[in-house]
């Protein structure tokens, strides 16, 4: 079982670009959510894909974005980059709510110069 | 809304001495509590949870965390620390388990020898 894989595991970015990161969940997990680690801070949750669709939404602008495939692998999307986006970017995948464990990947980089 | 304070930043143990890291939550029903231990560069490993019932909960490598439902807290302890026990913990908490999560700053330990 390989587990949470996220890729790339570092991006550099210029502000005003635009980013997609990937994240395949463990095996037999259907819910992905992602969260961005700023340097010194904790994990701050962005939202939760299930059956293709967004579930739950952190305080992210709408710059941030996602989506959901059949093969419940997921990316996110970030346009217009800003320096405060620089972050390690965090996918975590679940069963659904109610008897699941949150098993996270290693996470991506993203350097935004 | 909920929230999670872990007052500590950093902290420096010797090995072989005991650890304690302590947690405040803020959260107006019953909480799923969560501990997370993060190694430089990497994703987040869990380390126990409380859902319900005993409120001394035992976790992997040797850690255990009470829920003190009077003093809002949910403290991690473990005996005797190890070097390789060197890392940040996270303090979580969520409505529900899978779901979201709320995440505090973080707990920098270091272990000397």
């Amino acid at each position: 079982d390989a587990g949470v894989t996220q890729s790339p595991t570092h991006l550099i970015k210029t502000r005003g670009q635009q980013v997609t990161l990937r994240c395949s969940p463990k095996s037999g997990h259907d819910t992905v959510s992602w969260y961005q680690q700023a340097l010194g801070q904790g994990p701050q949750f962005i939202f939760q894909y299930y059956e293709e669709e967004e579930r739950q939404r952190g305080n992210f602008p709408d710059r941030f974005s996602g989506h959901q495939f059949p093969n419940y692998s997921s990316e996110l999307n970030v346009n217009a980059l800003l320096l405060g986006d620089s972050a390690l970017y965090l996918c975590a995948s679940s069963l659904p709510p109610g008897d699941a464990e949150a098993f996270f990947g290693q996470g991506t980089r993203l350097t935004v110069v | 809304a909920q929230s999670v304070t872990q007052p500590d930043i950093h902290i420096t143990v010797s090995e072989g001495a005991s650890l304690e890291l302590r947690c405040n939550y803020s959260y107006g029903a019953t909480p799923y509590l969560f501990w997370y231990v993060q190694s430089p560069g990497q994703g987040l490993q869990l380390l126990l949870k409380y859902f319900s019932g005993d409120t001394l909960v035992q976790g992997i490598k040797g850690f255990e965390a009470e829920f003190k439902r009077s003093q809002s807290s949910f403290n991690l302890r473990k005996p005797s620390v190890h070097w390789s026990d060197a890392a940040e913990y996270f303090c979580a908490v969520g409505a529900v388990y899978g779901n979201k999560l709320v995440f505090g700053a973080g707990t920098i330990l270091r272990v000397k020898s």
